[in-house]
This record gives structure tokens, C-alpha cells and sequence, in this order.
């Protein structure tokens, strides 16, 4: 596609609930970020897929969340049993490689109630 | 670790100049960015700074000093459509090359 993709734009969500979150990245990026954005916060980094290797998985807040990229494209983060801190924008980004700029989605808005 | 620091708020006016500095500690630096993000919106990329000095592009310039740990952005001939939030981020090859944003300073242009 043209740019990141991500789905939902919005999501509500009951307190213990699980969510998905997905995000198409550019075609032919190897490079695939999740961050998230609270209110008033800068981004926190989430974790972090390049090529074929084995994901950086060091910002993930709690076992409650986790990711995966399948065939190198679309990657889904789930969060298990949400909690009202959870809520946040995350952002998907992709870059081509490591070493180059990040393209960032619009972002899923959480809400947990 | 990694600490990036920018001032949280800064307000000017149409038409001037505005500079909005990034000053940061890492273990190890591969670049700098710049994004610009509007409210609501998704960040957009702005500069990118490796070496040291001064890259311009239009309105925007990126500075960089990596012995001080030190950068900025400036902005000329402010817009309204330049309020927005800008933030800083470093590249850490021994973060695995992972950008490091900081908490982004919001620009208020008024007329």
C-alpha cells in the first residue's frame, strides 16, 4: 500500500477483555516498530521485528501483551486481559531497514473501560 | 540507558523563528530525527542527522553536535499549520538501532 495501515482506528474495550491490533506496514519494509502514546507522553517503544530474525521484545510492559509478524508483512498486537492503564494511541511504523527513517500508521486509539 | 530531553511547551509568533532544542545521553549513537506530528495524526518524518553541522531543507534545519549530545530544529517563517508537536529521537546501535523518542515539545503558533 501507499503507507502504514492500522485497524482499528478506535477501539473500546471492557477492563479484562482481550484486543487485537493490526497493522499493514509498506511493502518491502523490513523494519516494523510498535510504539504506544499516552496522553502527554512521548513514545514508548514496544518491540521491534527486523527480517527474519528474532524480535526485540524489550519495551513490552507485561505478559499480558504480545506480537507477531507473520510472512515478513502483517504484524497483530494483542493485549490479554486489559487494564485501564492500557489505554493509549499505539503506532505501527515501518522503515525499509534499520538504518532508515521510520513511516509511521495513524495509530489505534485504546480505550479501556 | 537513554535520556532525551526537549522543553515541553514553546509559543511564537507568525512569521518569526523558532528553535526547539534536543539534548540527549546514549550509550551509543547511529542518528538523530526529527517528526513533526499534528494533533490526532500520525508522526511525519522531517530530518535526519548522522554527522555534525547543519542540514537545511525550506523552512526546516536540523543541527547536530554529537560531542554535546546536543541538537535542534528551527523553523522559519512560522505558519499556523506549523503547530504541531516536534519530537526528537536518537538511533542507539546498542539498542538494537531502535529510535529513542522523547517526550516531544508542542509548538503553539499564534497570529
Amino acid at each position: 500500500g501507499a503507507g502504514v495501515s492500522q485497524s482499528p482506528s478506535n477501539k473500546v474495550t471492557e477492563k479484562g477483555k482481550d484486543v487485537e491490533l493490526r497493522c499493514d506496514p509498506i511493502s518491502g519494509h523490513t523494519a516494523l516498530y510498535w510504539y504506544r502514546q499516552s496522553l502527554g507522553q512521548g513514545l514508548e517503544f514496544l518491540i521491534y521485528f527486523q527480517g527474519n530474525s528474532a524480535p526485540d521484545k524489550s519495551g513490552l510492559p507485561s505478559d499480558r501483551f504480545s506480537a507477531e509478524r507473520t510472512g515478513g508483512s502483517v504484524s497483530t498486537l494483542t493485549i490479554q486481559r486489559t487494564q485501564q492503564e492500557d489505554s493509549a494511541v499505539y503506532l505501527c511504523a515501518s522503515s525499509l531497514t534499520q538504518n532508515e527513517k521510520l513511516f509511521f500508521g495513524s495509530g489505534t486509539q485504546l480505550s479501556v473501560l | 540507558g537513554q535520556n532525551i530531553d526537549q522543553p515541553t511547551e514553546m509559543t511564537a509568533t507568525e512569521g518569526a523563528i523558532v528553535q526547539i532544542n534536543c539534548t540527549y545521553q546514549t550509550s551509543g549513537f547511529n542518528g538523530l530525527f526529527w517528526y513533526q506530528q499534528h494533533a490526532g495524526e500520525a508522526p511525519t518524518f522531517l530530518s535526519y542527522n548522522v554527522l555534525d553541522g547543519l542540514e537545511e531543507k525550506g523552512r526546516f534545519s536540523s543541527f547536530l553536535s554529537r560531542s554535546k549530545g546536543y541538537s535542534y530544529l528551527l523553523l522559519k517563517e512560522l505558519q499556523m499549520k506549523d503547530s504541531a508537536s516536534y519530537l526528537c529521537a536518537v538511533r542507539d546501535p546498542g539498542g538494537s538501532y531502535i529510535p529513542t523518542f522523547g517526550r516531544g515539545t508542542s509548538l503553539i503558533v499564534h497570529p
